[in-house]
């Protein structure tokens, strides 16, 4: 099974900042990575899929890159609205697997 | 607008059943593999298992292999995960999740809000 591990698991931000979350898959993926944001009490929402392209809806301030096994998801100019946990997800093969999680807190 | 709607959560003690099921709208649900996602306590996101579109192959997660089935009623729009021998450590928020495309990879565009699980004497 292909094991993803997401750094760092806890970021400090201020409003305006840029930030980024890394994922490494234990195999390459090719570009089979998603990206979730998830808020306390709530499904998680998908952002990013192919790891680069963004799902309708969201902000382009949210950006995706990567292939095999690194990936990035960038975030700039933070809105308050960003402050949540973060999840990569391999989608190339059974089964599909999550990182831990990356949480986005207010500095 | 696509909409997933989990129910059948509840406290049940070790060892007991639960069946969830996920009523689905807004999108042509025999086009779509679905899939199962829990969230355990302060934890991440574990996938569970999944059916394809057809109701055949099921996939499950090593962890719930021999206790839990998938199944799904087309006529019906519903997705169910019955839940056998149930352990402490399947006490979880359960997401019903949609396949983002038909035959698309493993990623997830549309969940519920999930159903709460507790397996506890």
């Amino acid at each position: 099974d292909i094991q993803m591990t997401q750094s760092p698991s806890f970021v400090s931000a201020s409003v305006g900042d840029r930030v980024t979350v890394t994922c490494r898959a234990s195999q390459g993926i090719s570009n089979w990575l998603a990206w979730y944001q998830q808020k306390p009490g709530k499904a998680p929402k998908l952002l990013i899929y192919a790891a680069s392209t963004l799902q309708s809806g969201v902000p382009s301030r949210f950006s995706g890159s990567g292939f095999g096994t690194d990936f990035t998801l960038t975030i700039s100019n933070l809105q308050p609205e960003d402050f949540a946990t973060y999840y990569c997800q391999q989608a190339d093969s059974f089964p599909p697997a999550f990182g831990q999680g990356t949480r986005l807190e207010i500095k | 607008e696509v909409q997933l709607s989990e129910s059948g959560g509840g406290l049940v003690q070790p060892g007991g059943s639960l069946r969830l099921s996920c009523a689905a709208s807004g999108f042509t649900f025999s086009y779509y593999t679905m899939s199962w996602v829990r969230q355990g306590p302060g934890r991440g996101l574990e996938w569970v298992s999944a059916i394809n579109r057809g109701g055949s192959p099921t996939y499950y997660a090593d962890s719930v292999k021999g206790r839990f089935t998938v199944s799904r009623d087309t006529s019906k729009n519903i997705l169910y995960l019955q839940m056998n021998s149930l352990r402490a450590e399947d006490t979880a928020v359960y997401y019903c999740a949609k396949d983002r495309e038909p035959d698309s990879k493993w990623d997830f565009d549309s969940w519920g809000q999930g159903t709460l699980v507790t397996v506890s004497s």
